[in-house]
Protein backbone atom coordinates (compact mmCIF):
# COMPACT_ATOMS: atom_id res chain seq x y z
CA UNK A 1 0.00 0.00 0.00
CA UNK A 2 1.85 3.34 -0.88
CA UNK A 3 1.88 5.69 1.42
CA UNK A 4 1.65 9.52 1.83
CA UNK A 5 3.55 11.10 -1.49
CA UNK A 6 4.41 14.86 -1.42
CA UNK A 7 5.94 16.72 -4.30
CA UNK A 8 8.19 18.55 -4.69
CA UNK A 9 10.63 17.54 -1.97
CA UNK A 10 12.72 20.51 -2.19
CA UNK A 11 12.04 23.76 -3.90
CA UNK A 12 13.74 27.47 -3.63
CA UNK A 13 11.68 30.16 -4.30
CA UNK A 14 12.79 34.23 -3.55
CA UNK A 15 10.76 36.83 -1.09
CA UNK A 16 7.69 37.51 -3.05
CA UNK A 17 6.58 34.39 -5.18
CA UNK A 18 4.10 31.90 -4.74
CA UNK A 19 4.61 28.24 -3.59
CA UNK A 20 2.17 25.27 -4.42
CA UNK A 21 2.99 21.93 -2.40
CA UNK A 22 0.96 18.57 -3.59
CA UNK A 23 -0.13 16.00 -1.22
CA UNK A 24 -1.64 12.26 -2.26
CA UNK A 25 -2.68 10.82 0.44
CA UNK A 26 -3.04 6.78 1.11
CA UNK A 27 -5.63 5.01 -0.62
CA UNK A 28 -8.85 5.32 1.55
CA UNK A 29 -7.77 8.04 3.46
CA UNK A 30 -10.25 11.25 3.03
CA UNK A 31 -8.85 13.15 5.95
CA UNK A 32 -5.59 15.31 4.79
CA UNK A 33 -4.37 18.01 7.30
CA UNK A 34 -0.91 20.14 6.94
CA UNK A 35 1.55 20.83 9.48
CA UNK A 36 4.75 22.99 9.36
CA UNK A 37 7.44 22.04 10.93
CA UNK A 38 10.49 24.51 11.68
CA UNK A 39 13.47 24.38 14.08
CA UNK A 40 12.01 27.32 16.64
CA UNK A 41 8.45 26.38 16.52
CA UNK A 42 8.25 23.00 16.14
CA UNK A 43 5.31 21.41 14.11
CA UNK A 44 2.21 23.78 13.80
CA UNK A 45 -0.68 22.73 12.54
CA UNK A 46 -1.87 24.39 9.41
CA UNK A 47 -5.49 23.19 8.04
CA UNK A 48 -7.26 20.13 7.57
CA UNK A 49 -9.52 18.87 5.28
CA UNK A 50 -12.22 16.38 4.64
CA UNK A 51 -14.17 15.59 1.60
CA UNK A 52 -12.81 18.46 -0.36
CA UNK A 53 -14.06 21.24 2.84
CA UNK A 54 -12.02 22.47 5.38
CA UNK A 55 -12.85 21.56 8.95
CA UNK A 56 -10.24 23.53 10.69
CA UNK A 57 -7.52 25.83 9.95
CA UNK A 58 -4.72 26.93 12.06
CA UNK A 59 -3.43 30.22 12.95
CA UNK A 60 -1.63 31.39 10.10
CA UNK A 61 -2.09 34.53 7.90
CA UNK A 62 -4.42 34.13 4.74
CA UNK A 63 -1.03 34.05 2.16
CA UNK A 64 -1.75 30.22 4.01
CA UNK A 65 -4.43 28.41 1.77
CA UNK A 66 -5.18 24.84 0.74
CA UNK A 67 -7.50 22.83 -1.12
CA UNK A 68 -8.39 18.89 -1.66
CA UNK A 69 -9.78 17.38 -4.46
CA UNK A 70 -12.61 15.00 -5.17
CA UNK A 71 -10.09 12.22 -5.06
CA UNK A 72 -8.69 13.47 -1.67
CA UNK A 73 -5.36 14.72 -3.33
CA UNK A 74 -4.34 18.21 -1.17
CA UNK A 75 -2.54 21.11 -2.41
CA UNK A 76 -1.51 24.08 -0.24
CA UNK A 77 -0.49 27.23 -1.60
CA UNK A 78 1.57 30.23 -0.16
CA UNK A 79 1.39 33.63 -1.47
CA UNK A 80 3.51 36.17 -1.09
CA UNK A 81 6.48 34.33 0.33
CA UNK A 82 8.52 35.64 3.36
CA UNK A 83 11.83 34.35 4.65
CA UNK A 84 9.86 33.70 7.62
CA UNK A 85 8.20 30.84 5.39
CA UNK A 86 10.84 28.55 5.02
CA UNK A 87 10.49 25.09 6.70
CA UNK A 88 9.73 21.54 5.77
CA UNK A 89 5.88 21.13 5.05
CA UNK A 90 4.69 18.25 6.12
CA UNK A 91 1.13 16.58 5.25
CA UNK A 92 -0.27 13.93 7.10
CA UNK A 93 -3.52 11.78 6.11
CA UNK A 94 -5.94 9.63 8.19
CA UNK A 95 -8.84 7.55 8.12
CA UNK A 96 -11.96 9.18 9.88
CA UNK A 97 -12.11 7.21 12.80
CA UNK A 98 -8.92 7.80 13.82
CA UNK A 99 -8.37 10.78 15.47
CA UNK A 100 -4.49 11.73 16.07
CA UNK A 101 -3.69 9.15 14.43
CA UNK A 102 -1.48 10.86 11.51
CA UNK A 103 0.42 9.37 8.68
CA UNK A 104 2.94 11.34 7.46
CA UNK A 105 4.31 12.06 3.58
CA UNK A 106 8.34 12.75 3.83
CA UNK A 107 7.76 16.46 3.59
CA UNK A 108 8.45 19.45 1.27
CA UNK A 109 11.47 21.19 2.12
CA UNK A 110 10.90 24.92 1.07
CA UNK A 111 13.95 27.53 1.05
CA UNK A 112 12.82 31.47 0.55
CA UNK A 113 15.68 33.35 -0.07
CA UNK B 1 -5.06 25.99 24.98
CA UNK B 2 -3.05 22.74 25.02
CA UNK B 3 0.04 22.05 25.13
CA UNK B 4 2.55 19.44 26.03
CA UNK B 5 6.42 19.54 27.31
CA UNK B 6 9.00 17.18 26.45
CA UNK B 7 12.38 17.38 27.86
CA UNK B 8 15.13 19.10 25.96
CA UNK B 9 17.58 16.83 23.54
CA UNK B 10 19.46 15.86 22.33
CA UNK B 11 19.80 13.13 24.82
CA UNK B 12 23.36 10.34 23.99
CA UNK B 13 23.47 7.06 25.03
CA UNK B 14 25.29 3.79 24.61
CA UNK B 15 23.82 0.74 22.85
CA UNK B 16 21.42 -1.28 25.33
CA UNK B 17 21.09 1.66 28.02
CA UNK B 18 17.84 2.08 29.04
CA UNK B 19 15.75 5.11 27.64
CA UNK B 20 13.45 7.45 29.53
CA UNK B 21 11.72 10.76 27.44
CA UNK B 22 9.53 13.03 29.93
CA UNK B 23 6.81 14.57 28.69
CA UNK B 24 3.81 16.23 30.18
CA UNK B 25 0.24 17.98 28.81
CA UNK B 26 -1.86 20.32 29.48
CA UNK B 27 -5.48 20.03 28.16
CA UNK B 28 -9.24 20.36 27.75
CA UNK B 29 -11.12 17.12 28.44
CA UNK B 30 -9.73 13.81 28.11
CA UNK B 31 -7.20 13.78 25.22
CA UNK B 32 -5.51 10.55 23.48
CA UNK B 33 -2.11 10.60 23.74
CA UNK B 34 0.76 10.10 21.29
CA UNK B 35 4.33 9.43 20.53
CA UNK B 36 5.55 10.08 16.89
CA UNK B 37 9.57 9.24 15.46
CA UNK B 38 11.03 11.12 13.09
CA UNK B 39 13.74 9.21 11.01
CA UNK B 40 16.20 11.12 9.43
CA UNK B 41 14.95 12.23 6.41
CA UNK B 42 11.52 11.28 7.19
CA UNK B 43 8.27 12.34 7.51
CA UNK B 44 6.65 11.56 11.46
CA UNK B 45 5.43 7.62 11.96
CA UNK B 46 3.59 6.82 15.07
CA UNK B 47 5.28 4.91 17.76
CA UNK B 48 2.55 4.34 19.91
CA UNK B 49 -0.92 5.71 21.14
CA UNK B 50 -2.85 5.92 24.78
CA UNK B 51 -6.27 6.68 24.65
CA UNK B 52 -7.71 6.65 28.08
CA UNK B 53 -6.02 7.10 31.66
CA UNK B 54 -3.84 4.21 32.94
CA UNK B 55 -3.87 2.82 29.17
CA UNK B 56 -0.59 1.53 28.16
CA UNK B 57 1.04 1.81 24.82
CA UNK B 58 3.71 -0.53 23.18
CA UNK B 59 5.51 -0.93 19.82
CA UNK B 60 8.85 -1.83 19.36
CA UNK B 61 10.08 -2.49 22.55
CA UNK B 62 9.01 1.07 23.44
CA UNK B 63 6.31 1.91 26.05
CA UNK B 64 4.42 5.16 27.66
CA UNK B 65 1.62 4.50 29.95
CA UNK B 66 -1.17 7.43 30.36
CA UNK B 67 -0.87 9.26 33.78
CA UNK B 68 -3.71 11.64 34.59
CA UNK B 69 -2.86 12.60 37.98
CA UNK B 70 0.07 13.97 36.77
CA UNK B 71 -0.60 14.71 33.43
CA UNK B 72 2.26 12.23 32.29
CA UNK B 73 2.90 9.92 28.65
CA UNK B 74 6.48 9.27 29.81
CA UNK B 75 8.66 6.90 26.56
CA UNK B 76 10.49 4.29 28.08
CA UNK B 77 12.67 1.34 26.37
CA UNK B 78 15.09 -0.68 28.31
CA UNK B 79 17.61 -1.70 25.43
CA UNK B 80 18.15 0.91 23.02
CA UNK B 81 19.98 0.32 19.72
CA UNK B 82 21.43 2.28 16.90
CA UNK B 83 18.51 2.13 14.98
CA UNK B 84 16.51 3.81 17.77
CA UNK B 85 18.36 7.15 16.84
CA UNK B 86 15.67 9.95 15.87
CA UNK B 87 13.56 12.79 17.24
CA UNK B 88 10.86 11.51 19.29
CA UNK B 89 7.59 13.88 19.55
CA UNK B 90 5.03 13.18 22.38
CA UNK B 91 1.40 14.38 21.27
CA UNK B 92 -1.71 14.87 22.24
CA UNK B 93 -5.32 15.22 20.13
CA UNK B 94 -8.30 16.67 22.21
CA UNK B 95 -11.00 17.01 18.66
CA UNK B 96 -10.98 19.41 16.55
CA UNK B 97 -10.45 17.30 13.27
CA UNK B 98 -7.11 16.06 13.67
CA UNK B 99 -5.58 18.81 14.61
CA UNK B 100 -2.54 17.14 16.83
CA UNK B 101 -0.60 19.40 19.63
CA UNK B 102 3.04 18.13 19.21
CA UNK B 103 5.90 18.85 21.79
CA UNK B 104 9.14 20.41 20.49
CA UNK B 105 10.97 16.75 19.45
CA UNK B 106 13.62 15.30 21.81
CA UNK B 107 16.72 14.11 19.45
CA UNK B 108 17.98 10.53 20.83
CA UNK B 109 21.61 9.54 19.60
CA UNK B 110 22.51 5.88 20.28
CA UNK B 111 26.27 5.26 19.97
CA UNK B 112 27.48 1.83 19.71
Amino acid sequence: KAGVTQTPRYLIKTRGQQVTLSCSPISGHRSVSWYQQTPGQGLQFLFEYFSETQRNKGNFPGRFSGRQFSNSRSEMNVSTLELGDSALYLCASSLEGGPGELFFGEGSRLTVL
Amino acid sequence: GDSVTQMEGPVTLSEEAFLTINCTYTATGYPSLFWYVQYPGEGLQLLLKATKADDKGSNKGFEATYRKETTSFHLEKGSVQVSDSAVYFCALYSGGYQKVTFGTGTKLQVIP
